[in-house]
């Protein structure tokens, strides 16, 4: 079935700078996306969304962009610290599908210091 | 404000048997969502309650189950236990129907 995939499983990034992780959807009718970040030992952590009427947004050190042409989503960090090295997630919803998402598998961000 | 609490954290359970685990969302949260996490398969969601009721459910076979009491706390069950269902299960809670959700740590669960 159609599902949410990330590109790499593992991005090392060198402290302080900036990450890019990437996410491809298959289901055009999806029309919320969301990014999750989950530390070691803990449950995931919302960091920001976007509506499929948007094509970016920006929070505090992070941007989601979304391309619906090509069905991809990525996640921008700004000057990458120690803290930001976790499992990211991103998730999407299908109109209609009754707020249940469909998750990704995960990309592992690694800090070199 | 506390967060959502799961117990027990961690679980070693045998080829069979059942178990019972439980979530505490956050005060004022109605929906608690459960999801089964594996190492590369990401959150696989499970069941959804709200007010006591099921509101989603996912793709699991019916040794899955759940139930919401009358304070918002949830439980999931899953009976006959099988090796494939070694996992880290976590619980999310939300005010209502919202993205954005809250989870706890987890319970790791161990079947052997």
């Amino acid at each position: 079935g159609e599902s949410v995939g990330l590109h790499l499983p593992t991005l090392s990034v060198q402290e302080g700078d900036n990450s890019i992780i990437n996410c491809a959807y298959s289901n055009s009718a999806s029309d919320y996306f969301i990014w999750y970040k989950q530390e070691s030992g803990k449950g995931p952590q919302f960091i920001i969304d976007i509506r499929s009427n948007m094509d970016k947004r920006q929070g505090q050190r992070v941007t989601v962009l979304l391309n619906k042409t090509v069905k991809h989503l990525s996640l921008q960090i700004a000057a990458t610290q120690p803290g930001d090295s976790a499992v990211y997630f991103c998730a999407e919803n299908m109109e209609g599908s009754n707020y249940q998402l469909i998750w990704g598998a995960g990309t592992k961000l690694i800090i070199k210091p | 404000k506390a967060g959502v609490t799961q117990t027990p954290r961690y679980l070693i359970k045998t080829r069979g048997q059942q178990v019972t685990l439980s979530c505490s969302p956050i005060s004022g949260h109605r929906s608690v969502s459960w999801y089964q996490q594996t190492p590369g398969q990401g959150l696989q969601f499970l069941f959804e309650y709200f007010s006591e009721t099921q509101r989603n459910k996912g793709n699991f076979p019916g040794r899955f189950s759940g139930r919401q009491f009358s304070n918002s706390r949830s439980e999931m069950n899953v009976s006959t236990l099988e090796l494939g269902d070694s996992a880290l299960y976590l619980c999310a809670s939300s005010w209502d129907r919202s993205y954005e959700q809250y989870f706890g740590p987890g319970t790791r669960l161990t079947v052997t």
